[in-house]
């Protein structure tokens, strides 16, 4: 089955600074990797996803990168806010048939914004 | 829209109980789903269903039952607990299967066995 690799497991970084979150998957057949985050206390809520026809998504600060060949991509956000602190997770899910909405979740990353 | 709703947000069992874990979803999905969320360990999929009448085990299925009678309701049955289900539960849905959407997830339940 799929296995999600996610690091780093925890990340700070200076207030306004960039951070980048990077994920592995193994099966090729993944076609879409959304991202959540997580605060204290909540469930974890889509920020942004991506399909495998493309390379890249951005969405304000945000942004995702997919490397198909290489089978990784990345969470890129830019000028860091504390509101940024949370619980990030990468997952990785396939539309066929046999593995409808099933999302294979990373170990997740902490990250702390300091002002 | 109330979104994806569970209940009780904390309990405490003793070994050997049983109990159920509500989820209610007000968004006509069929797609619903129960994670359990441990430290280090992500999410990891206990138990799905991809409508009314039908569920299928996930990754880590052992100790849990679950049924789909409607589609708005899943709960998530503890037949026998044990201080190894302690961990934070969340329950999902989606859209519609097969299709690439997210998933939106209820505020979790928090389940202590002792």
């Amino acid at each position: 089955g799929e296995n999600v690799e996610q690091h780093p497991s925890t990340l700070s970084v200076q207030e306004g600074d960039s951070a980048v979150i990077k994920c592995t998957y193994s099966d090729s057949a993944s076609n879409y990797f959304p991202w959540y985050k997580q605060e204290l206390g909540k469930g974890p809520q889509l920020i942004i996803d991506i399909r495998s026809n493309v390379g890249e998504k951005k969405d304000q600060r945000i942004a995702v990168t997919l490397n198909k060949t290489a089978k990784h991509f990345s969470l890129h956000i830019t000028e860091t806010q504390p509101e940024d602190s949370a619980v990030y997770f990468c997952a990785a899910s396939k539309g066929a048939t046999d593995s409808w909405g099933k999302f294979q979740f990373g170990a997740g990353t902490q990250v702390v914004v300091t002002p | 829209n109330a979104g994806v709703t569970q209940t009780p947000k904390f309990q405490v069992l003793k070994t050997g109980q049983s109990m159920t874990l509500q989820c209610a979803q007000d968004m006509n999905h069929e797609y619903m789903s129960w994670y359990r969320q441990d430290p280090g360990m992500g999410l990891r999929l206990i138990h799905y269903s991809v409508g009314a009448g039908i569920t299928d085990q996930g990754e880590v299925p052992n100790g849990y039952n679950v049924s789909r009678s409607t589609t708005e309701d899943f709960p998530l049955r503890l037949l026998s607990a044990a201080p190894s289900q302690t961990s934070v539960y969340f329950c999902a849905s989606s859209y519609s299967p097969g299709a690439l959407t997210e998933a939106f997830f209820g505020q979790g339940t928090r389940l202590t066995v002792v």
